[in-house]
Order: structure tokens, then C-alpha cells, then sequence
């Protein structure tokens, strides 16, 4: 069946430092996929997404491109914040249906 | 635009008891969807609705779990009786169409004692 492999947690990482949360995956069709985030105390939101390969899927400072050779869609930003502690759920669907999630990566910055 | 809502934010019971969940999906959103979430995992579908039907049960444990979407709108997700390792978080998401993106609510804590 279709699958998402996260690296694991937690990440540790000082204010400005570089991010990247590595995201690969298994599907017998032809993915979409998604960065989801969870706050503290919050639901979970769509961060970013990709639905074909090469594509670049951003937001808030937040990339991560859909490379089809390698299976993978590492998430990265190239300067992170305090407020951007969370958990990050790596996911993919195909044709909309059948959503499978990662297992999470919780970040943590401290200032 | 209200969000997806749902209650009871925390419920406590105890093992062999009945629970029940509600979900009110966004206005307009054809599509919904229940996932449980245990702690320290992502979420797993359990359920997924287009309209009042259901598209994918694969992952619902049938012998304690169901679920239902009465008129298309409003979703319950029953469990009947409850085990230890049904405690998680019971996640409800909507979305409009196909290929839109899913909208989550709060999730409902179930813990099992």
C-alpha cells in the first residue's frame, strides 16, 4: 500500500538555523503531496503542497519540491523562527483519495 | 467562513463503555473525512464520505466502529465498546471537491481507562 517515511524527531535547531525535515514515499498511482503542520494546542493545517513532479510547493517561508526520480519531498527553510516550533506531518493522496500521513516531526527552536 | 467544528473536545471513559463523536463539516464541503490520531503518529483515515456515502471504510475497525452522514452534513463516529487502544485523538476533516485541500478541526481526545 501507499506509505510516507519521515525522518525522525525531535529536531533541535537554534533561531536563523537552516531546516530541512526529510519526507520520501511509496504510492502505486501518481501522488500529491502535502506539508501539514500542528501547532502547540492546535489542529492540524495545510502548509504547502505538490501535485506533479517537479513542481515547488512554498509558503511562509517553507519549500519543498516533489521530486518523482527519488520518491522524495524534503521540506526546508533557510531561516527559522521560534514561533515556528511544531509538529510536521509529511502526506500524500492519490486522485484525492486515500490520504496516508507520516508520523511526524516535532521542531523545536530555541532563541 | 465558520470552520469544521466538533465536540466533545475530551471525553473520559472506561473500557467496554460507548462513545460517541460529532463533526459539522464546513458548509458546502461534499466531501468528509474521520481519521484517528495516536499520540506520537500522523493520523490514520478511518473513514471517508463523498456526500452521504462512503468511498473508503478499508481502515475502520467494523467490529466496534461506525460511522454515518445523514443527510450528507453532519457525520457521528461511534465506538461500541471501547478498548485501551482506542484512546487517541479523533480528527474530522472537509473539503469541497476532489482535488481542494482539507480542512481540520479541533479533534476530539478520547482517553479509555
Amino acid at each position: 500500500g501507499d506509505s510516507v517515511t519521515q525522518m525522525e524527531g525531535p529536531v533541535t535547531l537554534s533561531e536563523e538555523a537552516f531546516l530541512t525535515i526529510n519526507c520520501t514515499y511509496t504510492a502505486t498511482g501518481y501522488p500529491s503531496l502535502f506539508w501539514y503542520v500542528q501547532y502547540p494546542g492546535e489542529g492540524l493545517q495545510l502548509l504547502l503542497k505538490a501535485t506533479k513532479a517537479d513542481d515547488k510547493g512554498s509558503n511562509k517561508g517553507f519549500e519543498a519540491t516533489y521530486r518523482k526520480e527519488t520518491t522524495s519531498f524534503h521540506l526546508e527553510k533557510g531561516s527559522v523562527q521560534v514561533s515556528d516550533s511544531a509538529v510536521y506531518f509529511c502526506a500524500l493522496t492519490v486522485y484525492g483519495q486515500n490520504f496516508v500521513f507520516g508520523p511526524g516531526t516535532r521542531l523545536s527552536v530555541l532563541p | 467562513e465558520a470552520g469544521v467544528a466538533q465536540s466533545p473536545r475530551y471525553k473520559i471513559i472506561e473500557k467496554r463503555q460507548s462513545v460517541a463523536f460529532w463533526c459539522n463539516p464546513i458548509s458546502g464541503h461534499a466531501t468528509l473525512y474521520w481519521y484517528q490520531q495516536i499520540l506520537g503518529q500522523g493520523p490514520k483515515l478511518l473513514i471517508q464520505f463523498q456526500n452521504n456515502g462512503v468511498v473508503d471504510d478499508s481502515q475502520l475497525p467494523k467490529d466496534r466502529f461506525s460511522a454515518e452522514r445523514l443527510k450528507g452534513v453532519d457525520s457521528t463516529l461511534k465506538i461500541q465498546p471501547a478498548k485501551l487502544e482506542d484512546s487517541a485523538v479523533y480528527l474530522c476533516a472537509s473539503k469541497r471537491a476532489v482535488f481542494d485541500e482539507q480542512f481540520f478541526g479541533p479533534g476530539t481526545r478520547l482517553t479509555v481507562l
